[in-house]
């Protein structure tokens, strides 16, 4: 399976612009790039996807590389309800084995 | 109404106990999974099901079962409960063909 390697944490002042890095050296050519989040007590929800050009959607852009190496999740202007923890995520034959890394804990300070 | 539901949302038992755990789904989804998170730690994939005849292992799928009993229903079986198995358990569903999962509101489970 394709892995993805993230920071481990990263701080943000509120009301900043927010580059989240993913990288996936190992991605195929048919594995979509999957961005979830998990706030504090809730379970994971979908940020957005995409597969080879960029996405924007009304949370956050997604900026893929030419390569599709690595992508970055854009989070235009942060704030504190944004602070949580960041999965980066290759989706493979359709959401076969849906694998979770450990993530980007994102702090975002007043 | 939530369109994932998990029940119980939080239970507490004894080791050696059979637990099972239920996902049940109004969204007409094909796909569905259940994973477990320990505290710090992101989520692991323990099984997923593709559809009624179809289950795969996760990452973790020792000393658990699943039942997928019908489209919108999937459960997680534990069957003898050891301590190590305590964690926060989520449920989640998407379409067939791909694209976002949606995530149920966990089921905390702690064994003594």
């Amino acid at each position: 399976d394709a892995k993805t390697t993230q920071p481990n944490s990263m701080e943000s002042n509120e009301e900043e612009p927010v580059h989240l890095p993913c990288n996936h050296s190992t991605i195929s050519g048919t594995d979509y790039i999957h961005w979830y989040r998990q706030l504090p007590s809730q379970g994971p929800e979908y940020v957005i996807h995409g597969l080879t050009s960029n996405v924007n959607n009304r949370m956050a852009s997604l900026a893929i590389a030419e390569d599709r190496k690595s992508s970055t999740l854009i989070l235009h202007r942060a704030t504190l309800r944004d602070a949580a923890v960041y999965y980066c995520i290759l989706e493979d034959n359709y959401g076969q084995n849906f694998v979770f890394g450990p993530g980007t804990r994102l702090s975002v300070l007043p | 109404d939530a369109d994932v539901t998990q029940t119980p949302r939080n239970r507490i038992t004894k080791t050696g106990k059979r637990i099972m755990l239920e996902c049940s789904q109004t969204k007409g989804h094909d796909r569905m999974y259940w994973y477990r998170q320990d505290p710090g730690l992101g989520l692991r994939l323990i099984y997923y099901s593709f559809d009624v005849k179809d289950i795969n292992k996760g990452e973790i799928s020792d000393g658990y079962s699943v039942s997928r009993q019908a489209q919108a229903k999937f459960s997680l079986s534990l069957e003898s409960a050891i301590p190590n198995q305590t964690a926060l358990y989520f449920c989640a569903t998407g379409r067939l063909m791909g694209g976002e999962l949606f995530f149920g509101e966990g089921s905390r489970l702690t064994v003594l």
